[in-house]
């Protein structure tokens, strides 16, 4: 199975604040990575898909990029619907895995 | 774009089997493959398998295979999962997700169906 690590696992920050997720994956995944933003009691959501491409509908603040092995995630000037619990995937290879996520928390 | 609605909750005792189903609306149900994930509470997301859109190929994660089974009715615009055996760990939510292909993202997800495995 290909491990997907997500640093950090939690994060305090503010409305407005820029921040990055980082994701790295335990082997080439090439561009396979998809990030899902989840809030409690709902299903989550996909947010970029291919590494870098933005979902429909997703607000431009949120960015993705990288290739291999290492991704980030970037949301520039955070909202208050933004605090979150933000998950990495891979798509490469089955099984498919996910990072352990990461909560977005206010500070 | 599809949409899936998933069947309701559960509860079984632990040896049981459930079967959770993942309903379609939107013409293009028959292009998509359908993802199964779990979450336990509190926890993060599990991948347990994938039905292709004919219905025909399935693959699922090592640690389930045995027991789950993934089935797909077209007519009735129905995907299934059966979990057998089930034990205390199995309680989760369990969410059906659609993909355009094999290597795609998945969107939308279902609203997820808890199942709860408790004596």
């Amino acid at each position: 199975d290909i491990q997907m690590t997500q640093s950090p696992s939690s994060l305090s920050a503010s409305v407005g604040d820029r921040v990055t997720i980082t994701c790295r994956a335990g082997q080439s995944i090439s561009d396979y990575l998809n990030w899902y933003q989840q809030t409690p009691g709902k299903a989550p959501k996909v947010l970029i898909y291919a590494a870098s491409n933005l979902h429909s509908g997703v607000p431009s603040r949120f960015s993705g990029s990288g290739s291999g092995t290492d991704f980030t995630l970037t949301i520039r000037s955070l909202q208050p619907e933004d605090f979150a619990t933000y998950y990495c995937q891979q798509s490469y290879i089955t099984p498919y895995t996910f990072g352990q996520g990461t909560k977005l928390e206010t500070k | 774009q599809v949409q899936l609605v998933q069947s309701g909750a559960e509860v079984k005792k632990p040896g049981a089997s459930v079967k959770v189903s993942c309903r379609a609306s939107g013409d293009t149900f028959t292009s998509y493959y359908v993802h199964w994930v779990r979450q336990a509470p509190g926890q993060g997301l599990e991948w347990l398998g994938v039905i292709n859109p004919s219905g025909v190929n399935t693959i699922y994660a090592p640690k389930f295979q045995g027991r789950v089974t993934l089935t797909r009715d077209t007519s009735a615009r129905t995907v299934s999962l059966d979990l057998s055996s089930l034990r205390y760990g199995d309680t989760a939510v369990y969410y059906c997700a659609p993909a355009i292909s094999r290597g795609g993202w998945f969107d939308p997800w279902g609203q997820g169906t808890l199942v709860t495995v408790s004596s």
